[in-house]
């Protein structure tokens, strides 16, 4: 069964210090691979998106992720977090092979201490 | 508006009532999907479609319907609400590899 884990259900780093949220799938397909993020209260909005090429793919708001096919990994990393940065994250993987349906983990909330 | 509504967007009611929840697209995509929210499990598949006339249940289908008789509208329909359905509802249509998500509707069962 496809399945993505975020180890980390909460996160704090200091303003200014750098981030890394993890992520692992597991799936039977060349996976597509997404990250989404939620302030609270609020829709998802996608901060990059991974289909083929070059492994590390840059986002919106400075974000960036690098996949990893050996280790199922798709984590997401920012060199200077800032406060406007708190919130849920969650990483998605879907597939052309399974219709597109996106399989999500679970989520990280991130606090950005000043 | 071009892009995915949806309505309500807050909802109140009670153990044993029918709710519908509505879903709306501008672009006629042809797949779309109804997610839901909830602590701990981030979002899940409910149902989804692949155009109309043409819905397949995802991981979390029990006590939900769908219908689709035109190809903007993906109405999400609990027949008999329980506490359990309190949730946020995503609706969601698919471009290329891509889903484009709606603003979600929070639906509260007392």
């Amino acid at each position: 069964a496809q399945s993505v884990t975020q180890p980390d259900i909460h996160i704090t780093v200091s303003e200014g210090a750098s981030l890394e949220l993890r992520c692992n799938y597991s799936y039977g397909a060349t996976p597509y691979l997404f990250w989404y993020v939620q302030s609270p209260g609020q829709g998802l909005q996608l901060l990059l998106k991974y289909f083929s090429g070059d492994t590390l793919v840059q986002g919106i708001k400075g974000f960036e992720a690098e996949f990893k096919r050996s280790q199922s990994s798709f984590n997401l990393r920012k060199p200077s977090v800032h406060w406007s940065d708190a919130a849920e994250y969650f990483c998605a993987v879907g597939a052309m092979e399974y219709g597109n349906k996106l399989v999500f983990g679970a989520g990280t909330i991130l606090r950005v201490k000043s | 508006d071009a892009g995915i509504t949806q309505s309500p967007r807050y909802k109140i009611t009670e153990t044993g009532r029918q709710v519908t929840l509505m879903c709306h697209q501008t672009w006629s995509h042809s797949y779309m999907f109804w997610y839901r929210q909830d602590l701990g499990h981030g979002l899940r598949l409910i149902y989804y479609s692949a155009a109309a006339d043409i819905t397949d249940k995802g991981e979390v289908p029990d006590g939900y319907v769908v219908s689709r008789s035109k190809t903007e509208n993906f109405p999400l329909t609990l027949e008999s609400a329980t506490r359990s359905q309190t949730s946020v509802y995503f609706c969601a249509s698919l471009w290329g590899n891509e889903q484009f998500f709606g603003p979600g509707t929070r639906l509260t069962v007392l």
